[in-house]
């Protein structure tokens, strides 16, 4: 039982690539959500879904797309990465209280 | 709208000493409460949270937290640190009626010899 799994670990993008952050987990939890956090501002939402086929903006959506095909899996992706979206991004899951946590993406941007 | 402030960016602490970590939150409804601990280069870790019941709560690592409503605070104590706490502290609350979690900024703590 491997939770949430997210890959890669760590990627170095350039300014203008595109990247997709894979999230996975396997406990059959309605919600997913991504974050990023960054020195000084704990974690913010991007992007959250309820169920397979339903997604929503978080606080911080803007230069990310998400999509939600089956229960298992959702991925987050930048079309166009920027330099400020440096940051290291988690995928969370939750059936109820508590969340639980991948252990990150480390995406660099340049 | 919900928000949580936790009032010191930074705790240095001699080993074997008491250290409290403050949480404040700011919410119009019912909130579950959380306190997260992340080691360097690692993912989230549940520590503790308070869902309803007691409001002192337990949790692992010998950490403990306290919620007071009418002060709205979710402090975290542990009477004894030792140097493998050394690590980042995150409260953060949930609206009880869905899933909308806010964290705060986190706390740094710093466990000296």
């Amino acid at each position: 039982n491997a939770g949430v799994t997210q890959t890669p670990k760590f990627h170095i993008l350039k300014t203008g690539q595109s990247m997709t952050l894979q999230c996975a987990q396997d406990m059959n939890h309605g919600y997913l959500s991504w974050y990023r956090q960054d020195p000084g501002m704990g974690l913010r939402r991007i992007h959250y879904s309820v169920a397979a086929g339903i997604t929503d903006k978080g606080e911080v959506p803007d230069g990310y797309n998400v999509s939600r095909s089956n229960t298992e899996d959702f991925p987050l992706r930048l079309e166009s990465a920027a330099p400020s979206q440096t940051s290291v991004y988690f995928c969370a899951s939750s059936g109820s209280q508590p969340q639980h946590f991948g252990d990150g993406t480390r995406l660099s941007i340049l | 709208a919900q928000s949580v402030t936790q009032l010191d960016s930074q705790v240095p602490v001699f080993e074997e000493a008491p250290v409290e970590l403050r949480c404040n939150y700011s919410s119009s409804v019912s909130v579950y409460l959380f306190w997260y601990v992340q080691y360097p280069n690692q993912g989230l870790q549940l520590l503790l949270k308070y869902l309803s019941g007691s409001t002192l709560v337990k949790g692992i690592n010998g950490f403990e937290a306290e919620f007071n409503k009418s002060q709205t605070s979710f402090h975290l104590r542990k009477p004894s640190v030792h140097i493998s706490d050394t690590a980042e502290y995150l409260c953060a609350v949930t609206n009880t009626g869905g899933f909308k979690t806010i964290f705060g900024a986190g706390t740094r703590l710093f466990v000296k010899a």
